[in-house]
């Protein structure tokens, strides 16, 4: 099956622009999550989707970060505007259906702020 | 959140077997443990997981201690594409349709040759 799909793979923005990242996932996966992983450190949940209502936001700055999913099945997250410290790289997860299943990974798009 | 301590970093030697330790002391008796791992440039990728018994796949071997306040992912043959970050990660339900993963700093394994 195909994996988790992200774009771009690399983005390198100055402060206080706007970006955004965009997520495909697996096929049929109605979970969807946004972490940020900073350099050294393991990933953090922004959000949670199931399939396009919010399960949990609670770890995301909500005055800059925003992330939608209208629907239920691509997402895409957006920063705006950007500061230095959301340099970082941004991973998408989907999950199929059963509370043990395991989280599928995309390969992330690493965001670089000038 | 439940929390996991993980060795910072471990080295192995090429074709030996490798013994990843994990301590989650504070472990509630329906969190399941995780494990994936992160090589380079990559998403984290599953490995394993457990909640009682110990668990065998075609990627490792995880053993839980009775107690279930610790446990060991177990590779049995490390090569170098098992350079990686391991995470050891307690999956808490949150809601109905919940699965949170909180990953920690995770345990850096460099296989030498």
């Amino acid at each position: 099956e195909a994996g988790v799909a992200q774009s771009p793979r690399y983005k390198i923005i100055e402060k206080r622009q706007s970006v955004a990242f965009w997520c495909n996932p697996i096929s049929g996966h109605a979970t969807l999550y946004w972490y940020q992983q900073i350099l050294g450190q393991g990933p953090k949940l922004l959000i949670q989707f199931q399939n396009n209502g919010v399960v949990d936001d609670s770890q995301l700055p909500k005055d800059r970060f925003s992330a939608e999913r209208l629907k239920g099945v691509d997402s895409t997250l957006k920063i705006q505007p950007a500061k230095l410290e959301d340099s970082a790289v941004y991973l998408c997860a989907s999950k199929g259906l059963g509370s043990n299943q395991p989280q599928h990974f995309g390969d992330g798009t690493r965001l670089s702020i000038l | 959140d439940a929390k996991t301590t993980q060795p910072n970093s471990m080295e192995s030697n090429e074709e030996e077997p490798v013994h990843l330790p994990c301590n989650h002391s504070t472990i509630s008796g329906t969190d399941y443990i995780h494990w994936y791992r992160q090589l380079p440039s990559q998403g984290p990728e599953y490995v394993i997981h457990g909640l009682t018994s110990n668990v065998n796949n075609r990627m490792a071997s995880l053993a839980i201690a009775e107690d279930r306040k610790s446990s060991t992912l177990i590779l049995h043959r490390a090569t170098l594409r098992d350079a990686a970050v391991y995470y050891c990660i307690l999956r808490e339900k949150i809601k109905a349709a919940g699965n949170k993963l909180t990953f920690g700093g995770g345990t850096r394994v460099l296989v030498k040759p």
